[in-house]
């Protein structure tokens, strides 16, 4: 069974500064990994996705994350932190192949950027 | 275009009422999804649709919950004798194409559903 775990229940990081958010996962052969955010009462939004190719993937709002196959982690970075990336984050996978369409979610990761 | 809506946007219940939640997916979607996410929680997979095929109810929690579908279009989640811990925000996605696919799933805002 495949399982994404964000091993911090929150990330506090100084507006200007470069934030990551951590994601590892455990499914077998190369999973689809996604990033979604959830600000307060909304849903959540697509941020990125890694599905294959260029290890870097860039998405929304200045967000970028990197797979790393032996490490298997898929951390959401951002260079610069704006008090306005404070949200829920959360990352998800989804095995590749006929048959299969479920996201597995993370925990999710409370973002707070302080001014 | 317009994106996955869902209404209603709050719902007040009392225990043991029954309650029924829609979602309207995005139009061309094909696979529709609920999830149900508890406070300090990830989402919880309830129950996914794909076209006309027979829908993937293996994450409801009980014989309490069911979901209907019709075709490609509107769904509705109907939670009967609502329990306490019902108490949950319960979201809907939906996507172009589902098994095996790449694309990212589209949710809505959610219903916030309290049983008092």
């Amino acid at each position: 069974a495949q399982s994404v775990a964000q091993p911090e229940d929150q990330v506090n990081v100084a507006e200007g500064n470069p934030l990551t958010v951590k994601c590892t996962y455990s499914v077998s052969g190369n999973p689809y990994l996604f990033w979604y955010v959830q600000y307060p009462n909304r849903g959540l939004q697509f941020l990125l996705k890694y599905i294959t190719g260029d290890n870097l993937v860039k998405g929304s709002y200045g967000f970028e994350a990197e797979f790393n196959k032996s490490q298997t982690s898929f951390h959401l970075k951002k260079p610069s932190a704006l008090v306005s990336d404070s949200a829920l984050y959360f990352c998800a996978s989804k095995t590749p192949g006929a048959g299969s369409y479920q996201l597995t979610f993370g925990k999710g990761t409370k973002l707070s950027v302080i001014p | 275009g317009a994106g996955v809506s869902q209404s209603p946007s709050n719902k007040v219940t009392e225990k043991g009422k029954d309650v029924e939640l829609r979602c309207d997916p995005i139009s061309g979607h094909t696979a529709l999804y609920w999830y149900r996410q508890r406070l300090g929680q990830g989402l919880e997979f309830l129950i996914y649709f794909q076209g006309n095929s027979a829908p993937d109810k293996s994450g409801l929690p009980s014989d309490r919950f069911s979901a209907e579908r019709t075709g490609e279009s509107v769904s509705t989640l109907t939670i009967q004798r609502t329990q306490q811990e019902d108490s949950a925000v319960y979201l809907c996605a939906s996507s172009p194409a589902t098994s095996g696919s790449t694309y990212e799933q589209y949710f809505g805002p959610g219903t916030r559903l309290t049983v008092t």
